[in-house]
Formats: C-alpha cells, sequence, structure tokens
C-alpha cells in the first residue's frame, strides 16, 4: 500500500544536486512531499495535484506523473540545511493518505 | 497559535497496561490523523477523521481505538499495549482543500512498552 520511494539514502556535496523518486500502484489525487530532521516532526515542502504539474520552492522542485502514478523531487545545489529524510505521501480517494518509507539526506561541506 | 500538540512526549508501559495519547490542534482543521513511525518504515497510517464524530481505519489500526468527541482533540488508545507498539506516535491535522491540504504535525509521543 505505501508508495516506494528511490533511492533509500544518497550522500552529497555541497552544491550538488539530486533526485528522489516516488512511485505508486494505485491511482492518486494528490502527492505531498515532506522533510523531517532527526528527532523532530515532518515538515510539508510541497503538495503536486493531478494533471502534470510542477512545482517549484527555492531550489526544491517537484513533478508529478498522474499518468504513471509517479512523483520525483528535484534538489539542485544542495545546501547543508537540506540534509534530513524526505517523505512522499500521496493522497487516494477517501481520504487515505500514505507516506513512502523515506529517502535519507545526508550532505556534507 | 500553537500548531498540533501531543501529549505525553514520553511513555513508557508495561505489557497489558493501556493508555490514551491526547492530540489537540487550533488551526479548526477538519482532518485529523495518527500515524506510528519506526525505522524503515516511515510513516503509516493508523486512524483518521474526517470531522467531528467520525473515524475510520487506516493502513495499520489493529490494537489501536480513537475517538473524535470535539473538533480540536483526537484521541488514540490503546487498550492493551504490546511491545509490537513501541514506536513514536505523531498526529497531525490539515484542511480540506485538495488543493491547500497540507498536513501540520504535532512534535511525537514516543511510547516504549516493556
Amino acid at each position: 500500500q505505501q508508495p516506494v520511494q528511490s533511492p533509500q539514502a544518497v550522500i552529497l556535496r555541497e552544491g550538488e544536486d539530486a533526485v528522489i523518486n516516488c512511485s505508486s500502484s494505485k491511482a492518486l489525487y494528490s502527492v505531498h512531499w515532506y522533510r523531517q530532521k532527526h528527532g523532530e516532526a515532518p515538515v510539508f515542502l510541497m503538495i503536486l495535484l493531478k494533471g502534470g504539474e510542477q512545482k517549484g520552492h527555492d531550489k526544491i522542485s517537484a513533478s508529478f506523473n498522474e499518468k504513471k502514478q509517479q512523483s520525483s523531487l528535484y534538489l539542485t545545489a544542495s545546501q547543508l540545511s537540506y540534509s534530513g529524510t524526505y517523505f512522499c505521501g500521496t493522497e487516494r480517494p477517501g481520504n487515505q493518505f500514505y507516506f513512502g518509507t523515506g529517502t535519507s539526506l545526508t550532505v556534507i561541506p | 497559535n500553537a500548531g498540533v500538540t501531543q501529549t505525553p512526549k514520553f511513555r513508557v508501559l508495561k505489557t497489558g497496561q493501556s493508555m490514551t495519547l491526547l492530540c489537540a490542534q487550533d488551526m479548526n482543521h477538519e482532518y485529523m490523523y495518527w500515524y506510528r513511525q519506526d525505522p524503515g518504515m516511515g510513516l503509516r497510517l493508523i486512524h483518521y477523521s474526517v470531522g467531528e464524530g467520525t473515524t475510520a481505519k487506516g493502513e495499520v489500526p489493529d490494537g489501536y481505538n480513537v475517538s473524535r468527541l470535539k473538533k480540536q482533540n483526537f484521541l488514540l488508545g490503546l487498550e492493551s499495549a504490546a511491545p509490537s507498539q513501541t514506536s513514536v506516535y505523531f498526529c497531525a491535522s490539515s484542511g480540506t482543500s485538495r488543493n491547500n491540504n497540507e498536513q501540520f504535525f504535532g512534535p511525537g509521543t514516543r511510547l516504549t512498552v516493556l
């Protein structure tokens, strides 16, 4: 039931780019992306709705391919503050919400 | 605004004991959720509510009960705690607009069942 995220973990140097993928086998209304720092609660980054839209937020952007039930999160010119675990959350009919298993991102100087 | 608050922050139970986790939000949100987070498993939905007086089962509801008697509160109960319920529990709330239904999370409750 949970969406599948890849990769499970990634280590970057400051300034490098990364892509995190989220894939679901079920039809989706929307995809959310969240970031969680160690010992803290998840924090919302962005929502993507059906229609294949893309969104941007500073140097973090995302896309949603409705036909493939896939979403990707793009982090460009990564900063130390980007470190954390990234979760995609998928909303399905009936207000059911399922999070992926997470991608651990570590940015090193 | 306090946002979403959870009590308690930490709790240790013995197998078979019961307890209730309280979640409160002051954003007038209709939707509320309870998740558990285990290492390598991400966040898994236990129960959720789409309005006062309503509840529904999520992905892993067994061993838990919930109640939403007031719009601002969502209670999660464990009737007979088991070691498998050792986890971090997060509550979240959101509005109803599909365009803007980001979830706001509480700080979490770390529960250990011995």
